[in-house]
């Protein structure tokens, strides 16, 4: 969408803290959604999903929550660590309609973490 | 177990030649698969999808095309850079409704 060209907010935080990364999503046909973790020079990585008939769930050190009703989603992460530093986005799914199979990305939140 | 292939890394184009990027997806059958550009410091914009062999959707009206020769080939193309193509490719492969697995991307850099 149009945020793709803005510049990523960014999130600082000390290590062990508790990081939350929020994601406003735009379409409330979307089934399914996902955060990926990206790396500098490197594609996306999966890291936890859920769908839209879920509003939680949890991974390791990581948790996915879903507001369906102001389409946000956010991602917490438990004791964060200095390799948990990258750009995190999340990414919705179209699982049907004209639109079936178009996966789309959020901004992207810019995470570092301070020794 | 599925392994997605793209090259190549690393590309340097003159302004006006074509371009040609391939990725190919090993281990699964009709994957979705998808083209990303990614500016640097941005985010990823989704520029064509394909649910199935010559079932290509195309998102951004720009200076590319995707085809789809092979259930598991997708070729990004242009016939002339332009200075704006520069960027970081990424294709994605995903099975129905799961998640999408990225390759390592290329960076294109058009002089």
């Amino acid at each position: 969408g149009e945020s793709v060209g803005l510049h990523l907010p960014t999130l600082s935080v000390q290590e062990g803290d508790n990081s939350i990364i929020n994601c406003a999503y735009s379409n409330s046909a979307s089934d399914y959604f996902i955060w990926y973790k990206q790396e500098s020079g490197k594609g996306p990585q999966f890291i936890i999903d859920i769908r839209s008939n879920m509003d939680k769930r949890q991974g390791q050190r990581v948790t996915v929550l879903l507001n369906k009703t102001v389409k946000h989603l956010s991602l917490q992460i438990a004791a964060t660590q200095p390799g948990d530093s990258a750009v995190y986005f999340c990414a919705e799914l179209r699982a049907g309609g004209t639109s079936y199979g178009k996966l789309t990305f959020g901004q992207g939140t810019i995470l570092t973490v301070h020794p | 177990s599925q392994t997605i292939h793209q090259w190549p890394a690393t590309l340097v184009q003159p302004v006006g030649s074509p371009l040609s990027l391939e990725c190919t997806v090993e281990g699964t059958s009709n994957p979705n698969l998808y083209w990303y550009r990614q500016a640097a410091g941005r985010g990823l914009q989704l520029l064509f999808y394909s649910v199935g062999i010559g079932q290509i959707s195309s998102e951004v009206p720009q200076n590319l095309s995707a085809s789809r020769p092979q259930d598991r080939q997708f070729i990004l193309s242009s016939k002339k850079l332009l200075l704006s193509d520069s960027g970081f490719y990424l294709c994605a492969w995903s099975a129905e409704n799961t998640e999408a697995f990225f390759g390592q991307g290329t960076r294109l850099t058009v002089v």
